[in-house]
């Protein structure tokens, strides 16, 4: 069974710019939540997305947003990128409610704004 | 605010020399403490996840215990291996998000 795959793998931007992250669940998966993680601040969740709605958000500013396909794919969008952006994005798939069930993560996006 | 504090952030062992890693939580209405295992450069890889107080799973040579404000990841003559960060995460009852702690980072030395 394949795992979380996220693409790209590897980025690098500018300030001011705008990203678009990808991120394919495991088959039959219909949760996927999105973390950031820096070295300061560790994992932290930024939302989570089930049957293509948001069920929870975290507390990010609204240059993050997110969203779900009808086949669980998800995206999510930092616009107008500061440094501080600079971090590993990682999505993680579970297949109901994450209160109970492990979730599966890929192996992240390295963000890197200049 | 719902916390997640790991003690200690990092641990040096020799090989055989076992140890615990601790995890206290702060998650009020907790439905699930959850360990991870992640190595540099990739997303965190799932161990374990205990749902009450006095709950136990086992793989391999790693134990994991809950009571009611903590947890426990026992590691039993460790490897070099089992080096890696171990973060633990918890949930909240209507809640989909995972509240991690910062980790440990564990060395174990041939």
């Amino acid at each position: 069974k394949a795992g979380v795959t996220q693409t790209p793998r590897y980025l690098i931007k500018t300030r001011g710019q705008q990203v678009t992250l990808s991120c394919s669940p495991i088959s039959g998966h219909r949760s996927v939540s999105w973390y950031q993680q820096t070295p300061g601040q560790g994992l932290q969740f930024l939302f989570e997305y089930f049957s293509e709605t948001q069920r929870n958000k975290g507390n990010f500013p609204g240059r993050f947003s997110g969203r779900q396909f009808s086949n669980s794919r998800s995206e999510m969008n930092v616009s107008t990128l500061e440094l501080g952006d600079s971090a590993l994005y990682l999505c993680a798939s579970t297949v109901g409610s994450s209160s109970y069930n492990e979730q599966f993560f890929g192996p992240g996006t390295r963000l890197t704004v200049l | 605010e719902d916390q997640v504090t790991q003690s200690p952030e990092a641990l040096r062992l020799q090989e055989g020399e076992s140890s615990s890693l601790n995890c206290s939580y702060t998650v009020s209405g907790l439905r699930g403490l959850f360990w991870y295992r992640q190595d540099p450069g990739k997303g965190p890889e799932f161990l374990f996840t205990l749902y009450s107080a006095g709950e136990e799973k086992e793989k391999e040579r790693l134990k994991a215990t809950l009571t009611k404000k903590e947890s426990f990841l026992h590691i039993t003559a460790p490897k070099p291996e089992d080096s890696a960060t171990y973060l633990c995460a918890g949930t909240q009852g209507g809640s989909e998000k995972l509240v991690f702690g910062k980790g440990t980072k564990l060395t174990v030395n041939p």
